[in-house]
């Protein structure tokens, strides 16, 4: 069955550190991969997408994802974090089997420290 | 904006009572996405529009739950009989008909059953 891990359930960083939210899927071909960031109140904005090619994808707002099919991961990633940040951040596993649903990661929450 | 619309934005219920949750999504979008977002338990999936059909309703988590979709636009998500263990955040999300077109996603309806 699809599933999709995000290990860490609360990640804190200081403004100005890196972060490294981790993902990980299983599946049995190449997914469609996504992240997406909530806002508390507020629906899920999406920051990027990976469907084949260049396994390292560019987002909005400075982040950027890293696909490696031999770990199943796809780690979303920001060198420098701001303050603006902290939000909850889902992974999704999307358009497989010939289905359009997405399966969503159980997300994690970023902390970020002044 | 021309983003996906949900109202009401709260809701707050009687249990026993039926509630109906509306979507209107992205213009041209033909694909349509219901969701549930509760604590604990992250985004469950709970069915797909293609147009007016909807051919994957394996999400809804009981027949209190039902949905349906008009002139391939507005969506409207109901629950009879409301227990308690409907609250959540009810999110929907649009998408154009291509499997690899991203979903987007409106702000969601805050649904609390007394």
């Amino acid at each position: 069955a699809q599933s999709v891990t995000q290990p860490d359930i609360h990640i804190t960083v200081s403004e100005g550190a890196s972060l490294e939210l981790r993902c990980n899927y299983s599946y049995g071909a190449t997914p469609y991969l996504f992240w997406y960031v909530q806002s508390p109140g507020q629906g899920l904005q999406l920051l990027l997408k990976y469907f084949s090619g260049d396994t390292l994808v560019q987002g909005i707002k400075g982040f950027e994802a890293e696909f490696k099919r031999s770990q199943s991961s796809f780690n979303l990633r920001k060198p420098s974090v701001h303050w603006s940040d902290a939000a909850e951040y889902f992974c999704a596993v999307g358009g497989t089997s010939g289905t359009y649903k997405y399966i969503f990661g159980t997300g994690t929450r970023l902390k970020v420290l002044a | 904006g021309a983003g996906v619309s949900q109202s009401p934005s709260n809701k707050v219920t009687e249990k026993g009572k039926d509630v109906e949750l509306r979507c209107d999504p992205i213009s041209g979008h033909t694909a349509l996405y219901w969701y549930r977002q509760s604590l604990g338990q992250g985004l469950e999936f709970l069915i797909y529009f293609q147009g007016n059909s909807a051919p994957d309703k394996s999400g809804l988590p009981s027949d209190r739950f039902s949905a349906e979709r008009t002139g391939g636009s507005v969506s409207t998500l109901t629950i009879q009989r409301t227990q308690q263990e409907d609250s959540a955040v009810y999110l929907c999300a649009s998408s154009r008909k291509d499997i690899n077109q991203p979903q987007h996603f409106g702000d969601g309806t805050r649904l609390s059953i007394l």
